[in-house]
């Protein structure tokens, strides 16, 4: 079974401060993992990953596999970047092939 | 213009009313999926389909039907047997054919049962 865990539903930050959204994972093949945020009144969408090894925004996320985790991070937050934050997974093998799993989201609030 | 639609916005129901919620993509995409969102719980995968005439029970399926008849078409049925129908709706769609790929989402549906 895949499961993905997001411990924080809410995280409050000050602009310019840095934040880190965490992500953990339970997956017994290869996954790939995602990082999807949803802005006010707009539609959910993808903001990175981590086959890309982008940043987007200002945000990284690394895929550490021993710790089976992917959180995401920015060094300095700014107030733009308010929304909600989904982490999710999709499984390339066996009986999960195709199915795309997300955590229970973050609802990030940065202040002025 | 490509994309992913989903209808209507807003519906109601009574209860114990069978009530069909539409989603189509444009995006030639194979996969299709259904979530529910509550607030404090997020995103829950209701059912997923891969390819025409095969879908998956997801993590929260009870009180739910759909159908795959169409490539392009994955509606969803929220019967009188879901016992709590009141949610926000998403649906969304990805292509298998290419690695790594991104899921897209329609604009949701509401449904309040009143």
């Amino acid at each position: 079974a895949q499961r993905v865990t997001q411990p924080e539903k809410l995280l409050s930050v000050f602009k310019g401060a840095p934040v880190e959204l965490k992500c953990n994972y339970s997956y017994s093949g290869s996954p790939e993992l995602f990082w999807y945020v949803q802005y006010s009144r707009q539609r959910l969408q993808l903001l990175l990953r981590h086959i890309s090894r982008e940043s987007i925004k200002g945000f990284t996320a690394d895929l550490n596999k021993g710790e089976t985790s992917f959180h995401l991070k920015k060094p300095f937050a700014q107030e733009e970047d308010s929304a909600m934050y989904y982490c999710a997974l999709s499984g390339r093998g066996g009986t999960s092939y195709g199915k795309l799993t997300f955590g229970q989201g973050t609802i990030l609030t940065v202040h002025p | 213009d490509g994309g992913i639609t989903q209808s209507p916005k807003y519906l109601f129901r009574k209860e114990g009313q069978n009530v069909t919620l539409s989603c189509e993509q444009n995006l030639n995409h194979d996969a299709m999926y259904w979530y529910r969102q509550d607030p404090g719980q997020g995103l829950r995968l209701i059912y997923y389909s891969q390819i025409v005439n095969d879908f998956q029970k997801g993590d929260i399926a009870e009180g739910y039907s759909v159908s795959r008849e169409k490539k392009e078409s994955f509606p969803l049925t929220v019967t009188s047997a879901q016992k709590n129908p009141t949610a926000f709706y998403l649906c969304a769609s990805s292509s298998e054919q290419v690695l790594f790929t991104e899921a897209f989402f329609g604009q949701g549906t509401r449904l309040t049962v009143v």
